[in-house]
């Protein structure tokens, strides 16, 4: 079955360290983003890519980054320079140009700082 | 750039009757409007969605209205059960790009 999934489902960060979350997805989807979702609030773009090699920010991305180098893959990088990035992370993927198609979203990873 | 506001931010009925969650729109250019619907600790999932030249659409107890003229969109669900509580988001997509905006969701409380 074709999907995205998102590794690892839990994940704990020591404070300056760096940690990479993982999104795949066997969709053959184009586009694919980041989203961060904080406790009963909504989810708020990170960074996004609708080609490989190719990356935008969001409305949050400092302290973050990311790559595209295949089109299944987006992994994100939390940077020591994120401050607070304790958080329910979201990866997602839709076709390109398919402007009548939603998103199909990852099972998420949840961060948090130690 | 575009906006969806989502009312409202928690909304609890009796299990057996109706639930309503509005959103309004800001692009006058947005043409596609999907609903998502997110379980506790899990990402959200397309639950039903509508384009622009359809006013509604129905699917078993989910229903959803598009009134493009004051550029508002609702999601209606009927004869609610337990398993309805979730966290519900409405989202709005223009033609020219491919991001979603995402209202900021409705936590859904099915009381019994």
């Amino acid at each position: 079955d074709g999907g995205i999934t998102q590794s690892p489902k839990y994940l704990f960060r020591k404070e300056g360290q760096n940690v990479t979350l993982s999104c795949e997805q066997n969709l053959n989807h184009d586009a694919m983003y980041w989203y961060r979702q904080d406790p009963g609030q909504g989810l708020r773009l990170i960074y996004y890519s609708q080609i490989v090699n190719d990356f935008q920010k969001g409305d949050i991305a400092e302290g973050y980054s990311v790559s595209r180098e295949k089109k299944e893959s987006f992994p994100l990088t939390v940077t020591s320079a994120q401050k607070n990035p304790t958080a329910f992370y979201l990866c997602a993927s839709t076709p390109a140009g398919s402007v009548n198609y939603g998103y199909t979203f990852g099972s998420g990873t949840r961060l948090t700082v130690v | 750039g575009e906006n969806v506001e989502q009312h409202p931010s928690t909304l609890s009925v009796q299990e057996g009757d109706s639930a309503v969650i509005k959103c309004t729109y800001s692009d006058s250019a947005s043409n596609y409007f999907p609903w998502y619907k997110q379980e506790l600790g899990k990402g959200p999932q397309l639950i039903i969605d509508i384009r622009s030249n359809v006013g509604e659409k129905k699917d078993q107890r989910i229903a959803v209205t598009l009134n493009k003229t004051a550029k508002h969109f609702s999601l209606h669900i009927t004869e609610t059960q337990p398993e309805d509580s979730a966290v519900y988001f409405c989202a709005a997509r223009m033609n020219r790009d491919d991001k979603i905006i995402f209202g900021k969701g409705t936590r859904l409380h099915i009381l019994p």
